[in-house]
């Protein structure tokens, strides 16, 4: 079944505290990319990747890190996260085909920093 | 700023009438526009889309229409079903025109509930 998945789906944990949240995906896309989705805000884009050891910040990067060593993993890095980094969180990839750009989502994790 | 806004936070429709969610941009350089459907404690699944080339695109009961010169597009919902209860987000890319593959611009999102 082709898939994005995430892990861990929910994580309570405390100021600075480094934390990785994973995503995977098994469709061999290229593009992958990681949101926030805050209340009122939509979702918003961390960070993304164009390909292996390629990738470059979205609209909200300070905080977070990420890394593209192989081309199915894209996991997301909080250094010292801190309380305004809770949110939900949500891991796409997707394929380039022509001029469209659909991304398919991972189910999301939910991240509480306290 | 938000390039990409749902101005509609909410909306309530019987079943069987048609719903319209609205969605307006503001940067001209976008070229691809995309639906997408999020239930509870799911990720977005993509629903529908359309290019700046086209000004309606059509998948069973879903339309969108696009208006470049307002930019603007919507979302027709006909009928509405139990089932279309979801925050809907319009979202937009200039993948096209700027080669900026993976960078998508949401909307806040318009939680529309389907009442029977």
């Amino acid at each position: 079944e082709a898939q994005v998945t995430q892990n861990p789906r929910y994580l309570i944990t405390v100021t600075g505290k480094k934390l990785t949240v994973t995503c995977s995906q098994n469709m061999n896309h290229e593009y992958m990319s990681w949101y926030r989705q805050d209340p009122g805000l939509g979702l918003r884009q961390i960070y993304y990747s164009m390909n292996v050891e390629v990738t470059d910040k979205g609209d909200v990067p300070e905080g977070y890190k990420v890394s593209r060593k192989e081309k199915r993993n894209f996991p997301l890095i909080l250094e010292s996260p801190s309380p305004n980094q809770t949110s939900l969180y949500f891991c796409a990839s997707s394929f380039r085909q022509g001029g469209t750009d659909t991304q398919y989502f991972g189910p999301g994790t939910r991240l509480t920093v306290l | 700023d938000q390039q990409v806004k749902q101005n509609s936070p909410s909306l309530s429709v019987q079943e069987g009438r048609i719903s319209i969610l609205n969605c307006d941009y503001t940067n001209s350089m976008f070229d691809y526009f995309l639906w997408y459907k999020k239930y509870p404690a799911e990720g977005p699944t993509f629903l529908i889309s359309i290019s700046s080339i086209k000004d309606k695109n059509e998948d069973g009961r879903f339309t969108v229409f696009l208006n470049k010169s307002a930019k603007h597009l919507s979302l027709h919902i006909v009928p509405s079903q139990p089932g279309d209860s979801a925050v809907y987000f319009c979202a937009a890319s200039a993948a096209y025109r700027t080669d900026s593959w993976g960078k998508l611009q949401f909307g806040a999102g318009t939680q529309v509930v389907v009442t029977p």
